[in-house]
C-alpha cells in the first residue's frame, strides 16, 4: 500500500521568508500527487497536483512543488511567505491506474507565520 | 451549489446512539467519497463512491459505519452505536471523472 510521509509537524518561518514543505511518498510506480490546504475551520483546498510532465508544477497562491522520482519526494516551495499562508499542509497520493482517486494523506505539517 | 456541502457541520451525540452525516456534492460529480480526519491526522479514507454505488468501501473500520448514495448524489454516512473513538471531522470530497477532488468543510462529530 502507498504511503506519505510529511517529516516535520511544524515550522515557524517570518513573513517574507521562503518556505519548502517536505513530502515523501512509498508507491511501486508513480502516483498522483497533491497538495492541500487546510486552514481553522475550512475544508481542504487544493494548492496544486502533479499527474504527469513537468516536473515543476506551479499552484495557486504562489506555490510550486518539485516532483523527484528519484528521491520519491514531491516538496513544496514558496518564495516568500504571507501571514495568510498560516494554515496546516497535506501531501497526499492517489493511485495512478483505475477510475478511483481516494486519496491517502500525509499527517500534516502545522506552518506558522511570525511578522 | 458552487462548492461540496456537509451537514450538520458540528454534532454533539451520546455514546451508543445513531448519527446521520449529510453531504451535497458539487453538481454533476460523479464520484463521491468519505474520509476521516481524527485529531492532528490527515484525513483518512472511509469509502468511495461511483454514482449510486460502493465502489470502494475498504476504509470504513467496522460494520457500524454505512453510507449510502441512492440517487447518485446525496450521499449519508450512517454510524450506528457511537463510540468515543468516533470523534472526528468527517469528510466529504466529489470529483468529476478523473480530476482532482473537491472537499467541503466537513462535520466536526463529537461522541461524549
Amino acid at each position: 500500500a502507498q504511503s506519505v510521509t510529511q517529516p516535520d509537524i511544524h515550522i515557524t518561518v517570518s513573513e517574507g521568508a521562503s518556505l519548502e514543505l517536505r513530502c515523501n511518498y512509498s508507491y511501486g510506480a508513480t502516483p498522483y500527487l497533491f497538495w492541500y490546504v487546510q486552514s481553522p475551520g475550512q475544508g481542504l483546498q487544493l494548492l496544486l497536483k502533479y499527474f504527469s510532465g513537468d516536473t515543476l508544477v506551479q499552484g495557486i497562491k504562489g506555490f510550486e512543488a518539485e516532483f523527484k522520482r528519484s528521491q520519491s519526494s514531491f516538496n513544496l516551495r514558496k518564495p516568500s511567505v504571507h501571514w495568510s499562508d498560516a494554515a496546516e499542509y497535506f501531501c497526499a497520493v492517489a493511485l495512478s491506474s483505475g477510475s478511483a482517486r481516494q486519496l491517502t494523506f500525509g499527517s500534516g505539517t502545522q506552518l506558522t507565520v511570525l511578522p | 451549489g458552487a462548492g461540496v456541502s456537509q451537514t450538520p457541520s458540528n454534532k454533539v451525540t451520546e455514546k451508543g446512539k445513531y448519527v446521520e452525516l449529510r453531504c451535497d456534492p458539487i453538481s454533476g460529480h460523479t464520484a463521491l467519497y468519505w474520509y476521516r480526519q481524527s485529531l492532528g491526522q490527515g484525513p483518512e479514507f472511509l469509502i468511495y463512491f461511483q454514482g449510486t454505488g460502493a465502489a470502494d468501501d475498504s476504509g470504513l473500520p467496522n460494520d457500524r459505519f454505512f453510507a449510502v448514495r441512492p440517487e447518485g448524489s446525496v450521499s449519508t454516512l450512517k454510524i450506528q452505536r457511537t463510540e468515543r473513538g468516533d470523534s472526528a471531522v468527517y469528510l466529504c470530497a466529489s470529483s468529476a471523472t478523473n480530476t482532482e477532488a473537491f472537499f467541503g468543510q466537513g462535520t466536526r462529530l463529537t461522541v461524549v
